[in-house]
């Protein structure tokens, strides 16, 4: 079945620093990919989407790039702020052969001042 | 913009009573609506989606009875959570699809069960 696997549960940076998340899955469609974030106290966020294989999204200087080939969809940031400190899912949308949406584990980003 | 509007926030029940939660969605139609539980560890169990017109699908280990959900229209959905008991806490999150923006779910602030 579909499936998503992030592997860092925390990851600590000092500002400045770049920031690399990874993300594989596993599906036998098309399906758009996400990256929600989700800052303490609230719901998760859209941060950004990938609707095409080979296609990169970005946003807010965060960028990852939907790689078939590979089966990955790693979040990356040239330079974190400590604002960017938050739980980061990289999420795999529903396609025609599943109408779930399914989270990884989600990634907490710790930035040091 | 797409906006979710979740509540109560925090509702903390005695063991065995229920509670209601509802989801508004603000500046889109909500075709579907899926409900999530997010455990302190931070991990997302689907409940059920919901789409407007079509049968409810519930995940395995949740059920209609425990969890019975109204989507009566394109901008509202509630879930109440029946005899709560202390497996149920966690967060609460409904996750409204756009149906003008493809697959892109909209989630609320999420309504947080404590149950005594």
């Amino acid at each position: 079945g579909n499936s998503v696997t992030q592997m860092q549960g925390q990851v600590t940076l000092s500002e400045e620093e770049f920031l690399f998340i990874n993300c594989t899955y596993s599906t036998t469609g098309y399906p758009t990919l996400f990256w929600y974030v989700q800052y303490p106290g609230e719901g998760p966020q859209l941060l950004l989407k990938v609707t095409t294989a080979n296609n990169k999204g970005s946003s807010r200087g965060f960028e990852a790039t939907y790689d078939k080939g590979t089966t990955s969809f790693h979040l990356q940031k040239a330079s974190v702020q400590e604002s960017d400190s938050a739980v980061y899912y990289c999420v795999l949308g529903p396609d025609t052969n599943a109408y779930k949406v399914i989270f990884g584990k989600g990634t907490h980003l710790h930035v040091l001042p | 913009g797409a906006l979710v509007y979740q509540y109560p926030r925090r509702t903390i029940c005695k063991s065995g009573t229920s509670m209601r939660m509802e989801c508004q969605a603000v500046g889109f139609q909500a075709t579907s609506v899926a409900w999530y539980r997010q455990s302190p560890q931070k991990t997302f169990e689907l409940i059920a989606l919901s789409t407007v017109n079509s049968a409810i699908k519930y995940e395995q280990n949740f059920t209609q009875e425990k969890f019975p959900i109204s989507h009566p229209n394109l901008s509202f959905s509630s879930m109440t959570v029946l005899n709560a008991y202390l497996e149920d806490r966690g967060l609460y999150l409904c996750g409204a699809r756009d149906r003008d923006s493809g697959n892109t779910l909209y989630f609320g602030e999420g309504s947080r069960l404590i149950v005594v």
